[in-house]
Order: structure tokens, then sequence, then C-alpha cells
């Protein structure tokens, strides 16, 4: 089975400060890759999908890069909304929908 | 406006069996693959099983094989998902949640319910 890994599990930012998650698969899965933004008691939103094509309502400061193996998302100015938990996860690869693990970004 | 909604979560004895049902309105419920995605309590998420358009394709993630069956009801626009030999670590948040696009291979989920709680526990 293709394992998803985020890094690093939690980011410490002040707002304004630029992001980066990063997200390694442990086989290539092309672009099939999403990435997600959850806040605490609520469900998850989806923010970029096929590694780099943004979700119709989300803010222009989210960007996802990358193919293959290894992927990015990156908030590029940091806002008091964002402090929330961020996923990754591989599409319909293997027949399989796995999450990365999740990256916690913190207050600083 | 899209709508998924949860039910038939509970409180179970481990070897019990639940099924969860998920709601759909505001879409037209045949145009897309649909899937579960649980959350264990303090954890993060986990995929569960997906089910295509026309409900002909099932798939499920090794922790359900055997255990889950998914299916979908169209006519009713329903999506359920029936739990068997149910295990204290199955004790999560379950969700439904639509697939994108609605042609070719699902490469995302983008709309979700808000999730209904299965305590698998003695």
């Amino acid at each position: 089975d293709i394992q998803v890994t985020q890094s690093p599990s939690t980011l410490s930012a002040s707002v304004g400060d630029r992001v980066t998650i990063t997200c390694r698969a442990s086989q290539s899965v092309g672009t099939w890759l999403a990435w997600y933004q959850q806040k605490p008691g609520k469900a998850p939103k989806l923010l970029i999908y096929r590694a780099s094509s943004l979700e119709s309502g989300v803010p222009s400061r989210f960007s996802g890069s990358g193919s293959g193996t290894e992927f990015t998302l990156i908030i590029s100015s940091l806002q008091p909304d964002d402090f929330a938990t961020y996923y990754c996860q591989q599409s319909n690869i293997g027949d399989t929908w796995m999450f990365g693990q999740g990256t916690k970004v913190e207050i600083k | 406006e899209v709508q998924l909604v949860e039910s038939g979560g509970g409180l179970v004895q481990p070897g019990g069996s639940l099924r969860l049902s998920c709601a759909a309105s505001g879409v037209t419920f045949s145009s897309f693959a649909m899937s579960w995605v649980r959350q264990a309590p303090g954890k993060g998420l986990e995929w569960v099983s997906i089910i295509s358009r026309t409900g002909t394709d099932s798939y499920y993630a090794d922790s359900g094989k055997g255990r889950f069956t998914i299916s979908r009801d169209t006519s009713r626009n329903m999506l359920y998902l029936q739990m068997n030999s149910l295990r204290p670590e199955d004790t999560a948040l379950y969700y439904c949640a639509k697939g994108r696009p609605n042609s070719g291979s699902t490469d995302a989920f983008d709309i979700w319910g808000q999730g209904t709680m299965v305590t698998v526990s003695s």
C-alpha cells in the first residue's frame, strides 16, 4: 500500500509568515494529491486538488505544487483564520485514497 | 446548497454491528462517487471506503475489508456503511464525503458532512 508522510507534524508560525508543509508518497502518485484544512470540531475542507488546482472559494494565499512523490502546500502569508490542521491525501492510486498524518499549524 | 447529513452512530459492544446512513441534498447524487472517512478521537483522518457513481464498484481500506460494506440508493439520495464485527479501534467520528469531479476518476472529496460518532465499547 502507498504510504503518505507529512512534515512537520507541528509547525509554529506568526501571522504574516510564509508557511510550507511537505507531503511525501512512498511511490509515485503523479499529481493525484489533494490538501485539506481542518479546524477543531469541524469537518475537513478541500483546499487543493490534483496537486496544484485551487478549489473554488479558497483564498489565493494557498498554493500547491509537486508531482510524483514530493508535494508542497504553501500559505504565502499566514492569516489568523489559517491556524488549523492540514492533511494531504493521495487519490485513486491502487484504489485507495490515503491521508497523511496531518500537520498542525500553531500560533508562535 | 449541497448538504450531507450522517446518522446511525451510537454505542455498540465489540463484535456488534451498526449501519450508518448519509442523506444527500442539493446535488445530483448519481453524478458523484461517495466515500466514508473516519477520525478517531484526537487522531488524524482515515479513509474507510468509496463507492462509484453507479454503485457497481467499491473499495475499502485494509482496516475495514471483510467487515464493512458500502452501498448507495440513488433513488433516495442515500449512502450507507454497514459495519460488522466492530472493534474498539473502530471508535471514531464517521464522515461521509462527496467525490469530485463528476466525470472520470475521483481526485478529492469536496463536500463533507458533520459526522456521526461510533463508539465500540463494552
